[in-house]
This record gives structure tokens, C-alpha cells and sequence, in this order.
């Protein structure tokens, strides 16, 4: 049973450039949730979705970010024109969606984002 | 607002040690909480968590973690530190009725040989 998939595990992007990640969320589970941990800092909760719904996305930045999980095939988080300041390493989790508050989130390995 | 407090950027401890990583959180009502290890370039690992049922929870890797209400704490301890435990390790706070989890800043744990 494999768990949460990302990639690519390593992604280098000039000024400008977009950056699209990937998740594959468990088998079985119909939530993903997006964050972003920058260098020397904590996790950030970015977006939060269902199958073709975003629930919550109060943590996306206003512009260039956007995030999708369509009906078929995994999560993308999408960063167009990319800066400097998007360097930084996102993880994707993904729970069962049972509508229970204290479920268990299930993170992947990240994406690490190099901006030159 | 929910919030959750690591009191310690870095612990250190010699192996064989106990280790204590302390949080704190700011809940209006009971929340979930839960610890995660991240080791060096890897993604981030289940540790234990509390969802009121009994306030001392064991996890992996022989760690466990004490629900304090009275104290709004739920520190991290295991009994002697192995190399291996030698991480980045994140306390997460799950309001009430709520699905977005609140990370606390992180405790970066050394262990010595």
C-alpha cells in the first residue's frame, strides 16, 4: 500500500519560470492538503481540497499560486513566474475525508524548490 | 485562535538520556494534537497523537506524549535517546471541528554520542 507520492522529489526553476508539483494522495483517500516550509521556519498550511473542490485555501498567497485536484490523476500545485522567495520545500498530506476532524494526515516526502 | 508553542528551538541530549521537547497550545476548546518527526531531507512522520481519549498516548520508536490540560501542554519525552532519534520534531495542533493543522516552529533534537 503505497503512501503519499510526490514529484519530483527536486525541482530547479530560473526567475520566472513555472513550477508545477504533484501528489498522489493514499489509496482510498479523497483529501489533500498542501504546505510550504521555508528555510529555518515551520510548516505553513497553504490549501486544503477535495476531489474538483477547494475546501480551504486562506494560506495560498494571493497571486501566482494555485492548486487543483481533479476527479481524475493527482493534486498539482501550480507557481507561475517564480521568485526567489518561493524556494523552499512543500509537502503534500492526504487523509481519509471520513468528515472526522481529527484525522490523520498522511504527509509525502516533499517537493524541494530551488529558484535561481 | 489556536496556536501551539515549541518552548525550545534545539535540544541536546547524550545517548542514553532521557529527552523532554516541550509544547505548548492555545485552545479554545479540546483539540487534537499531534507530534511529527522530520528526519534530514525526508518528509514528515507520525509520532503519537491525542484525540481525548486517554491523556497519556505511547508512539513510535518508544516515545510518548502527556495531555495536560490544566497545565495546556503536551510535551514529547522518551525514557533514553538513540542516535537515531536525532530530527527536526513538530508539535501540531488540530482545532476543534476544524481541519487545518497549526504547526509549532519545530525542535531541533541533537543526541551525542
Amino acid at each position: 500500500n503505497a503512501g503519499v507520492m510526490q514529484n519530483p522529489r527536486h525541482l530547479v526553476r530560473r526567475r520566472g519560470q513555472e513550477a508545477r508539483l504533484r501528489c498522489s494522495p493514499m489509496k482510498g483517500h479523497s483529501h489533500v492538503y498542501w504546505y510550504r516550509q521555508l528555510p529555518e521556519e515551520g510548516l505553513k498550511f497553504m490549501v486544503y481540497l477535495q476531489k474538483e473542490n477547494i475546501i480551504d485555501e486562506s494560506g495560498m498567497p494571493k497571486e501566482r499560486f494555485s492548486a487543483e485536484f481533479p476527479k481524475e490523476g493527482p493534486s498539482i500545485l501550480r507557481i507561475q513566474q517564480v521568485v526567489r522567495g518561493d524556494s523552499a520545500a512543500y509537502f503534500c498530506a492526504s487523509s481519509p475525508g471520513q468528515g472526522k476532524v481529527e484525522e490523520t494526515q498522511y504527509f509525502g516526502p516533499g517537493t524541494r524548490l530551488l529558484v535561481l | 485562535a489556536q496556536s501551539v508553542t515549541q518552548l525550545d528551538s534545539h535540544v541536546s541530549v547524550s545517548e542514553g538520556t532521557p529527552v523532554l521537547l516541550r509544547c505548548n497550545y492555545s485552545s479554545s476548546y479540546s483539540p487534537s494534537l499531534f507530534w511529527y518527526v522530520q528526519h534530514p531531507n525526508k518528509g514528515l512522520q507520525l509520532l503519537l497523537k491525542y484525540t481525548s481519549a486517554a491523556t497519556l498516548v505511547k508512539g513510535i520508536n518508544g516515545f510518548e506524549a502527556e495531555f495536560k490540560k490544566s497545565e495546556t501542554s503536551f510535551h514529547l519525552t522518551k525514557p533514553s535517546a538513540h542516535m537515531s532519534d536525532a530530527a527536526e520534531y513538530f508539535c501540531v495542533v488540530i482545532p476543534y471541528n476544524n481541519n487545518d493543522m497549526r504547526f509549532g516552529a519545530g525542535t531541533r533534537l541533537t543526541v551525542k554520542p
